[in-house]
């Protein structure tokens, strides 16, 4: 099993919807839950971060991290063209050293004006 | 502004042929990392550098070779490119202790 599972999509869905981008993860020590954008022919940038369980809020996107499940969710509100890109997951565990830098594939989003 | 740079930002050479990624950053950041982004495989990491004197290998870094020349420079070399090392290249920093990593704009390589 990969340590980091992630659904490339492509998702497509209408201006306006409440988009979910999801991964699953397999090594309980990772304690921080990274999103990253990246919008085509760019590298990708941080979006958001959680510490542990929980959720985030940050304008119209929301992290959540189910560390029982080890499941971790963006989503996105209000939708708007302007959010189509990859949307990466990155969990990270605490600590020094080799940070376990791992990415999920990341999930194509398109939104249809 | 603070950025990360990679040169070139495209290129195509030959099965066979030694090539040399540059990645430079004022950003003033002591980590360095490597990684390449293929379709259907995401991002996976080639090297990584926590500072000058430290260079530890990735996921992926059979065929691959760094050079940490300078706190803001690292390399990334293909000794003998092959047509599987055709991808989407990207440097990346961090600061110490902070988690948040800073993308270049990446470098297509096309090995034909």
């Amino acid at each position: 099993q990969k340590e980091v599972e992630q659904d490339p999509g492509p998702l497509s869905v209408p201006e306006g919807a409440i988009v979910s981008l999801n991964c699953t993860y397999s090594n309980s020590a990772f304690q921080y839950f990274m999103w990253y954008r990246q919008y085509s022919r760019k590298g990708p940038e941080l979006l958001m971060y959680t510490y542990s369980s929980g959720n985030k809020e940050d304008g119209r996107f929301t992290a959540q991290v189910d560390k029982s499940s080890k499941y971790i969710s963006l989503f996105i509100r209000d939708s708007q063209p302007s959010d189509s890109a990859t949307y990466l997951c990155a969990p990270r565990r605490s600590g020094g050293g080799a940070d376990g830098l791992t990415f999920g594939k990341g999930t194509h989003l398109i939104i249809q004006p | 502004d603070a950025d990360v740079t990679q040169t070139p930002r495209n290129r195509i050479t030959k099965t066979g042929k030694r090539i040399m990624l540059e990645c430079s950053q004022t950003k003033g950041h002591d980590r360095m990392y490597w990684y390449r982004q293929d379709p259907g495989l995401g991002l996976r990491l080639i090297y990584y550098s926590f500072d000058v004197k430290d260079i530890n290998k990735g996921e992926i870094s059979d065929g691959y070779s760094v050079s940490r020349q300078a706190q803001a420079k690292f390399s990334l070399s293909l000794e003998s490119a092959i047509p599987n090392q055709t991808a989407l290249y990207f440097c990346a920093t961090s600061a110490a202790g902070v988690r948040e990593q800073f993308f270049g704009p990446g470098t297509r390589l096309t090995v034909l």
